[in-house]
């Protein structure tokens, strides 16, 4: 099945810690992305990525980094420095030639909580 | 002013209603308009997807764009309990080749048996 997948689905940080969320894709999507989803807020994006070795920032980049190594990994780093990072973070890719370009597939979502 | 506007809701009908869910937007830019539909505490699965105006229909949703006046609307004909669901519209405009996608904050539906 093709899809994409995120790990952990749940996770508990620390003050102070940096944590790495997964997201992966066997879609053969050229491009991936980062979202938070906050309650009454909508989808921000974090961070997005149209090639490998490329990628970047959206409109809440502070405190976040990623990379991009492989075409189908785009892991988030939640660092220290992201001041309210309690929130759902979803992991979304598209084609990025042609009207299917337009299109995003999304992830299950990680919750992450700052404990 | 936010470029995306949707009423949060929540919006409770009984199963079989009609429902209609609605968006407005202020960039004239925009040119693809997406509803995804999301479960609690799951990601968003796409619904339906139209380029410029006009209206598309699958199954029981029927998604209408009217560009003139900035609004998109999404209607589900006889609605199902399994339809209870947050559904959010999303647009986009090309920047450079990128595709930027607007999200509204979505709108809360619940069926009832």
């Amino acid at each position: 099945d093709g899809g994409i997948t995120q790990s952990p689905k749940y996770l508990f940080r620390k003050e102070g810690q940096n944590v790495t969320l997964s997201c992966e894709q066997n879609l053969n999507h050229d491009a991936m992305y980062w979202y938070r989803q906050d309650p009454g807020q909508g989808l921000r994006l974090i961070y997005y990525s149209q090639i490998v070795n490329d990628f970047q920032k959206g409109d809440i980049a502070e405190g976040y980094s990623v990379s991009r190594e492989k075409k189908e990994s785009f892991p988030l780093t939640v660092t220290s420095a992201q001041k309210n990072p309690t929130a759902f973070y979803l992991c979304a890719s598209s084609q990025r030639e042609g009207l299917a370009a337009d299109t995003q597939y999304f992830g299950p979502g990680t919750r992450l909580t700052v404990l | 002013q936010k470029e995306v506007e949707q009423d949060p809701g929540p919006l409770s009908v009984p199963e079989g209603a009609i429902v209609s869910l609605n968006c407005t937007y202020s960039n004239s830019a925009f040119q693809y308009f997406m509803w995804y539909r999301q479960y609690s505490r799951k990601g968003p699965e796409l619904l339906m997807y139209t380029y410029s105006s006009g209206n598309k229909e699958d199954g029981r949703f029927t998604a209408q764009v009217d560009k003139s006046s900035k609004y998109i609307s999404l209607f589900i004909r006889d609605s199902q309990p399994s339809d209870s669901a947050t559904y959010l519209c999303a647009m986009s405009a090309r920047y450079t080749g990128f595709q930027k996608l607007v999200f509204g904050t979505g709108t809360r539906l619940l069926v009832s048996p």
